[in-house]
């Protein structure tokens, strides 16, 4: 597609249960970055990714968050045993590498651990 | 540890008001600074950035900012808002994105 691509846009879960969030970037863009965002805290970064080096997870907030990136391309942010403080909107952005280029950003999933 | 401030997280002007949205950050060294928006019910996307050269670099809708080195800061302008300016202003610095700035234009 033409621009990054999140799904779900929505997701309910039980606390406790396990969630996968996908992002699909731009084709082509080398970077992928995860952020969460939460009501009146602005973008939180998660992870970034960009080529074949190793994630920056500087951001993951704890042991339960954790994200990969198959292929140099698609990206799946997992959370084990959510808890009701998880709820946010993920946000999946992409670029063509580097803080040096705009990053474009999907629609985003709202989550809501219940 | 690198930091962004927004100055202002709600800001309410009349159409037609001058707008400035303050944003310092904590960066040493070369910075590369973005604005981001998010209209209500869209995704975030890109207002205007700056990496190099000219330090007041002009973006889109009529918006600029102005790099000032010695202050750290990048300030946020548009001399005329429109009610269709209603929306949520992100400064991020490096992508790091600060608070947000929530700005209400009452037409």
């Amino acid at each position: 597609g033409a621009g990054v691509s999140q799904s779900p846009s929505n997701k309910v879960t039980e606390k406790g249960k396990d969630v996968e969030l996908r992002c699909d970037p731009i084709s082509g863009h080398t970077a992928l970055y995860w952020y969460r965002q939460s009501l009146g805290q602005g973008l939180e970064f998660l992870i970034y990714f960009q080529g074949n080096s190793a994630p920056d997870k500087s951001g993951l907030p704890s042991d339960r968050f954790s994200a990969e990136r198959t292929g140099g391309s698609v990206s799946t942010l997992t959370i084990q045993r959510t808890q009701q403080e998880d709820s946010a909107v993920y946000l999946c952005a992409s670029s063509l590498g580097g803080t040096a280029f705009e990053a474009f950003f999907g629609q985003g999933t709202r989550l809501t651990v219940v | 540890a690198q930091s962004v401030s927004q100055h202002n997280h709600h800001v309410i002007l009349s159409e037609a008001a001058s707008l400035e949205l303050g944003c310092n950050y904590s960066y040493g060294g070369t910075v590369n600074l973005f604005w981001y928006v998010q209209y209500p019910g869209q995704h975030l996307q890109l207002l205007l950035k700056y990496f190099s050269g000219d330090p007041l670099v002009k973006g889109i809708k009529g918006f600029e900012a102005e790099f000032i080195k010695s202050k750290f800061s990048f300030n946020l302008r548009k001399p005329s808002v429109q009610w269709s300016d209603t929306a949520e202003y992100f400064c991020a610095p490096e992508l790091v994105f600060g608070a947000g700035t929530i700005l209400r234009v009452k037409s």
